[in-house]
């Protein structure tokens, strides 16, 4: 069974940093397409940043130089560092797997498994 | 940057009816779109992709439609715990992005 385990949100204020960690069980993050994606509260979702099999990364316009998403392949974690936060980056995150099955088969794009998220409040 | 539209914004049905919800794209996405499902306090749960196919372990009674454009998801019996927000989600291959739809909130009548 999947499983993804989302943890480090909480409360910073503006211009701060975060950094988040999902934890992977039932799978490989090294072997997988894995995402970020995000939702502001009572909003809808807003795709935040791709970490390919290969390790190219790339990133939505509105968090591209703020944001680096990498992984752990040892702890089989995958990590997004948040830095110089905005008030529009408060949402919940969500780390989420592509549901493309490697090898040759490039990113889907589509979304197959997902975290329970966690909430990243930023204000003073 | 592609913008899916979505309508409509809230759906009021009973269950045991039937429920068409529509996604437009604001230019051609070719069949690269996928339909989630959220519930309160949930992830969403990826129900098609490539506009046609379920996903795994989807009930029956879900089915998508469309291409270029235009894209529907049918329910075709609604049970009690299909009452839930829908978003469609489209993605392009250069550069590498994603954007949502801004939702469908299928509520009871």
């Amino acid at each position: 069974e999947v499983r993804l385990e989302e943890s480090g949100g909480g409360l910073i204020q503006p211009g701060g940093s975060l950094r988040l960690s999902c934890v992977a069980s039932g799978l490989s993050v090294s072997s997988n397409y894995m995402s970020w994606v995000r939702q502001a509260p009572g909003k809808g979702l807003e795709w935040v940043s791709v970490i390919y099999s290969g390790g190219n990364t790339y990133y939505a316009a509105s968090v591209r130089g703020r944001f680096a998403v990498s992984r752990d392949n040892s702890n089989n974690t995958l990590y997004l560092q948040m830095n110089t936060l905005r008030a529009e980056d408060t949402a919940i995150y969500y780390c989420a797997r592509d549901a493309s099955p490697g090898g040759v088969w490039g990113p889907s794009y589509y979304f197959d498994s997902w975290g329970q998220g966690t909430l990243v409040t930023v204000s003073s | 940057e592609i913008v899916l539209t979505q309508s409509p914004a809230t759906l009021s049905l009973s269950p045991g009816e039937g429920a068409t919800l529509s996604c437009r794209a604001s230019q051609s996405v070719g069949s690269y779109l996928a339909w989630y499902q959220q519930k309160p306090g949930q992830a969403p749960r990826l129900l098609i992709y490539d506009a046609s196919n379920r996903a795994t372990g989807i009930p029956a009674r879900f089915s998508g439609s469309g291409s270029g454009t235009d894209f529907t998801l049918t329910i075709s019996s609604l049970e009690p715990e299909d009452f839930a927000v829908y978003y469609c989600q489209q993605r392009i291959n250069w550069p590498p992005g994603v954007t949502f739809g801004q939702g469908t909130r299928l509520e009871v009548k």
